[in-house]
């Protein structure tokens, strides 16, 4: 059974970086399928972020583009988010899921954006 | 970006009623491969979102047989008949045909 895990530090400060990874097993990330990042703010809805290809073809929200690099690291089986100049708007729920149609999530992980 | 509208925003329904959900796009979704990317998601309390229908009438394995979808061109709905008190939650319809991805807002379901 595929599933996914998001990890990181739950709290970033103000102007400084998220960094998310997302580990996935039972399904080999070279296989194929996209690996989506998508978020969820406190109380609202979901924001897709981005996605990577295991042939490391990235596309990314434009609303979030400039900010948002998305890698994948096929040997460990894991991706990862980078999200630079946070502000308290980036504080979200932050879930890891299996593109294109998102049948596999992982449990989300919370990130507060604060001093 | 497409722009995903659903409505209702919140649903009250009477357990064993049937309910509809309507999710509306800005454009038509078939992709490039002759697909529709159209997906519903279940969110409940405190869970991760769980998918129930892709590629508009596609059921998930596991999800219950109440749940179906359907719709073309810019109009999809979620029909759940005989509503069960573990179907509370948001649902969130989802459109993979063209970049970027885009949700819908949420409906929230409840029971009266």
């Amino acid at each position: 059974q595929v599933q996914l895990q998001a990890s990181g530090p739950g709290l970033v400060k103000p102007s400084e970086t998220l960094s998310l990874t997302c580990t996935v097993s039972g399904y080999s990330i070279s296989s194929g399928y996209y690996w989506d990042w998508i978020r969820q703010p406190p109380g609202k809805g979901l924001e897709w972020i981005g996605t990577i290809q295991s042939s490391g073809h990235t596309y990314s929200n434009p609303s979030l583009k400039s900010r948002v690099t998305i890698s994948v690291d096929t040997s460990k089986n894991q991706f990862s988010l980078r999200l630079n100049s946070v502000t308290a708007a980036d504080t979200a729920v932050y879930y890891c899921a299996r593109g294109p149609s998102s049948d596999y999530w992982g449990q989300g992980t919370l990130v507060i954006v604060s001093s | 970006d497409v722009v995903m509208t659903q409505s209702p925003l919140s649903l009250p329904v009477t357990l064993g009623q049937s309910a509809s959900i309507s999710c509306r796009s800005s454009q038509g979704l078939v992709h490039s491969d002759g697909n529709i990317y159209l997906s519903w998601f279940q969110q409940r309390p405190g869970q991760s979102p769980r998918r129930l229908i892709y590629q508009v009438s596609n059921r998930d394995s596991g999800v219950p047989d109440r749940f179906s979808g359907s719709g073309s061109g810019t109009d999809f709905t979620l029909k759940i008949t005989r509503v069960e008190a573990e179907d509370v939650g948001v649902y969130y319809c989802m459109q993979g045909s063209h970049w970027p991805r885009t949700f819908g807002q949420g409906t929230k379901v409840e029971i009266k």
